[in-house]
């Protein structure tokens, strides 16, 4: 266990739904960052969270937005559901941006229908 | 842009064996670290064990080690003694030396224990 949690567990919407993902960071860790994983593939970066501030982003169009919260739990906001966006999604927690040592929390699997 | 290739999809070792899974990874940059993780059927990334590129050295964690060859742009991880409970998905990841922790990951090795 990391003591990174992420709620729900998994749950399934309907193609142009907005869902709201969540993830408690790790004791003391103050930067957070999202993943994509979809089967059988490597997860994809979204976006990194570094005190309050969104502070890099991968490859994924502005319907995928996030929050950070001052106690650094986190949110992942995906607007106009597509297919596509079935997915596990990460979040994994570290000290600092720069600090190497990442912790992943369990996933939210989501199902777009 | 920076990738990573595992080329093995899927392997498979009895228990007490060894067994090496392979990464090859291109960047331009100097400074980065390298990452192998561990993705049971639970879905939750284990970190391994980790490599910084200016380290000679290569990385050991108990049963596990690496064999980091920079001119080659390799990262292979030797499993030792290998236990049924080895038996997950395995990630190589990059991260580049920049301001953010963005991992870079392959596609991942499926590694079966036989008993």
């Amino acid at each position: 266990e990391t003591g990174v949690t992420q709620s729900p567990t998994h749950l399934i919407k309907t193609r142009g739904q907005q869902v709201t993902l969540r993830c408690s960071s790790q004791s003391g860790h103050n930067t957070v960052s999202w993943y994509q994983q979809a089967l059988g593939q490597g997860p994809q970066f979204i976006f990194q969270y570094y005190r309050e501030e969104e502070n890099g982003r991968g490859n994924f169009p502005p319907r995928f937005s996030g929050l950070q919260f001052p106690n650094y739990s986190s949110e992942l906001n995906v607007n106009a559901l597509e297919l596509d966006d079935s997915a596990l999604y990460l979040c994994a927690s570290s000290l600092g941006d720069r600090g190497y040592e990442q912790y992943f929390g369990p996933g939210t699997r989501l199902t777009v229908t | 842009a920076q990738t990573v290739t595992q080329s093995q999809p899927e392997m498979s070792v009895q228990e007490a064996e060894t067994v090496t899974l392979s990464c090859t990874y291109d960047t331009s940059e100097s400074d980065y670290y390298l990452f192998w993780y561990k993705q049971p059927p639970s879905r939750q990334m284990i970190l391994v064990i980790r490599q910084e590129a200016y380290k000679q050295q290569n990385a050991t964690e108990n049963r596990f080690s690496v064999n980091f060859q920079k001119a080659a742009k390799s990262f292979s991880l030797k499993i030792s003694d290998s236990q049924l409970g080895d038996a997950a998905m395995y990630f190589c990841a990059y991260r580049g030396g920049g301001a953010t922790n963005k991992l870079i990951f392959g596609t991942g090795t499926l590694l079966a224990v036989q008993p």
